[in-house]
């Protein structure tokens, strides 16, 4: 089946300490999206990259980081420089001209 | 740049009854417009989206939305609400088609 596959679901860390999160992709697809999720906030662009080894910073970028070395992966480092981590985070892919297609989401708490 | 307001973060219907769920965008060119649906800890869904063309556009589920260009409007309609239809619903806006800008999310809540 094709589809996103975002591990873990359920993330927890201690405070001060980086934690990436997973996002894989078998649709064969160009572009890959990051977005966190608050309650009553909707869903905030992170990171996105519309190509191998190129990647753009959305509108929330300060404490994350990405890496796009493959075209199905697109990980996400929270670091400890991320003044409040604890959300909901999506992971997206799009084809050209396609909708964006979203997986499961990671739900990150910092203990 | 756009943006997306969606009016009421909680809409609650009886089974049975119309659901509307608004939304209103501001782009300064013509745009893309998307509904979502979420259900608890799970990612978003498609619902429908308008690109060009026909202005009424159907979705899954029953689900169908109008694009107004007059009213900058967007708003989703089903003409009879299920139990299954109870999730949070998002509307979006893109420009180009690929970055998305979203509005807060609207709950919808049916009751028997």
């Amino acid at each position: 089946d094709g589809g996103i596959t975002q591990s873990p679901k359920y993330l927890f860390r201690k405070e001060g300490q980086n934690v990436t999160l997973s996002c894989e992709q078998n649709l064969n697809h160009d572009a890959m999206y990051w977005y966190r999720q608050d309650p009553g906030q909707g869903l905030r662009l992170i990171y996105y990259s519309q190509i191998v080894n190129d990647f753009q910073k959305g509108d929330i970028a300060e404490g994350y980081s990405v890496s796009r070395e493959k075209k199905e992966s697109f990980p996400l480092t929270v670091t400890s420089a991320q003044k409040n981590p604890t959300a909901f985070y999506l992971c997206a892919s799009r084809a050209t001209n396609q909708p964006q297609h979203f997986g499961d989401g990671t739900r990150l708490s910092i203990l | 740049a756009q943006s997306v307001t969606q009016l009421g973060s909680h809409v609650s219907v009886s089974e049975g009854a119309l659901v509307l769920l608004r939304c209103n965008y501001s782009s300064s060119v013509p745009p893309y417009l998307f509904w979502y649906v979420q259900y608890p800890n799970q990612g978003l869904q498609l619902l429908l989206k308008y690109t060009t063309g026909a202005t009424l556009v159907k979705g899954i589920n029953g689900f169908e939305a109008e694009f107004k260009k007059s009213e900058t409007s967007f708003h989703l309609t089903k003409p009879s609400a299920h139990m299954s239809d109870a999730a949070e619903y998002f509307c979006a806006v893109s420009v180009n088609n690929y970055k998305l800008t979203f509005g807060k999310g609207t709950l919808l809540t049916v009751n028997p």
